[in-house]
């Protein structure tokens, strides 16, 4: 059971906009900061967003983050058919003294 | 541009030990911190440990406390993890990644190693 908590699964169609849920606590997201990473089938995770809503170079700008209190959201909007990955949350957890991830969420565009 | 190139894939039988290799480049690598992560087949991220690639300082995880060690080598910019008493359930993908600004982890990311402990 993961520490931050995220759906499962999410699914939507080309051109739509989809949202990712993190649920965490005081002593992870609602003390530090997010990063999200996507992991396409077969790869190495890639950073997505960092500090909640920072998009390294190259990310284009339909992923979008935001956290508020002890939850954290990703959001996808004009969505393709290259965004079906699975997508997972991290955040330092002050009580563990260690990183944390949640449990990932698979995108499927239909 | 920052990569990290790690070492082949490895078979072990349990109770057997494991030394993954992390070569990196394109940065200065005494200027961040490098994290594992490892991924059982079909499953999540764990984030197993991390070390200060500038003075070796060591952070793992309390479950694997006592089983792993993280290591670096300045001389070759290579970070290694080292995993003993290896069990089934130690199968997985195991993944160095560099961090970013302010210890944020996960910047960069190795290919993976696939480790597979069976007898």
């Amino acid at each position: 059971q993961s520490v931050l908590t995220q759906p499962p699964s999410v699914s939507g169609t080309p051109g739509q906009r989809v949202t990712i849920s993190c649920s965490g606590s005081r002593s992870n997201i609602g003390s530090n900061t997010v990063n999200w990473y996507q992991q396409l089938p077969g790869t190495p995770p890639e950073l997505l967003m960092y500090s909640n809503d920072q998009r390294p170079s190259g990310v284009p700008d339909r992923f979008s983050g935001s956290k508020s209190g002890t939850s954290a959201s990703l959001a996808i909007s004009g969505l393709q058919s290259e965004d079906e990955a699975n997508y997972y949350c991290a955040t330092w957890d002050g009580s563990l003294n260690a990183w944390v991830f949640g449990g990932g969420t698979k995108l499927t565009v239909l | 541009q920052v990569q990290l190139v790690q070492s082949e894939a490895a078979v072990k039988k349990p109770g057997a030990s494991v030394k993954v290799s992390c070569k990196a480049s394109g940065y200065i690598f005494t200027n961040f911190g490098i994290g594992w992560v490892r991924q059982a087949p079909g499953q999540g991220l764990e984030w197993m440990g991390w070390i200060n690639a500038d003075n070796g300082n060591t952070l793992y995880i309390q479950r694997l406390q006592g089983r792993v060690t993280m290591t670096t080598d300045r001389s070759t910019s290579t970070a290694y993890m080292e995993m003993r008493s290896l069990r089934s359930d130690d199968t997985a993908v195991y993944y160095c990644a560099r961090d970013g600004d302010s210890s944020s982890a996960g910047h960069y990311w190795g290919q993976g190693t696939l480790v597979t402990v069976s007898s």
